[in-house]
């Protein structure tokens, strides 16, 4: 079936410094699934913070990138400089559609990834 | 305002009782959805309510059932829960029937004991 990994639980990055959350993915259903970065920040329910539909593009929202590599299948998430407010729970996801037709539009959930950003 | 509501937001049952897990949303979606983490996994999907009475399994429904007679409210039932069924459990809901963008509540921690 597929999947979604996120190899790290935890990170912790100082304030200004650069971030990168990896995941990777595996479709069985479908060669080029949709891929989503959701966040929950503390306090607050997941949110959806940016998604992908075309493999090679770059989804991008509030300072955050991701590029849909589909030769290592790759979703890592990055940003060039993280700020406090930016600590929260990220998770990385697929889902069983390509594009914007068919399938179910079920997701898939990484673990996620828990960003502490330290001053 | 759009909101997922969960209650409660945590809760300390025995093995053997009766859990219900409610969840609200004021977006009038269609689609309601029951999930559950834990540690050092993904969100696994319970099920899917594409509207009133129109229920689907998602991957892990074995041991839970659903309840959704108002398109705003959805409910998740443990009939004599079970101790590996604590866990977070997250309610969302998305707008249409295949929409990516879900909402979701801030979670029901469960500890069945």
């Amino acid at each position: 079936g597929d999947s979604v990994t996120q190899t790290e639980g935890q990170v912790t990055v100082s304030e200004s410094k650069s971030l990168i959350i990896n995941c990777t993915y595996s479709a069985t259903s479908i060669a080029y699934p949709n891929l989503f970065w959701y966040v929950r920040y503390p306090g607050e329910g997941l949110q959806l913070l940016l998604k992908v539909i075309t493999a090679g593009q770059k989804g991008s929202s509030r300072g955050f990138e991701a590029t849909y590599n589909k030769e290592t299948t790759s979703f890592h998430l990055q940003k060039a400089s993280v700020q406090e407010s930016d600590s929260a729970v990220y998770y990385c996801a697929l889902s069983d559609r390509g594009g914007d037709q068919g399938g179910s539009a079920k997701l898939i959930f990484g673990e996620g990834t828990k960003l502490t950003v330290s001053s | 305002d759009m909101k997922v509501t969960q209650m409660p937001r945590y809760l300390i049952k025995r093995m053997g009782e009766n859990v219900l897990l409610e969840c609200g949303q004021d977006m009038s979606h269609e689609t309601m959805y029951w999930y559950r983490q834990d540690p050092g996994l993904g969100l696994q999907l319970i099920y899917i309510s594409y509207d009133v009475d129109s229920n689907s399994e998602g991957d892990i429904p074995k041991g839970y059932r659903v309840s959704r007679k108002k398109r705003e409210h959805f409910s998740l039932i443990l009939d004599s829960a079970k101790t590996n069924q604590t866990s977070v459990y997250f309610c969302a809901s998305s707008f249409g029937t295949a929409n990516e963008r879900l909402f979701f509540g801030h979670g029901t921690k469960l500890s069945v004991l």
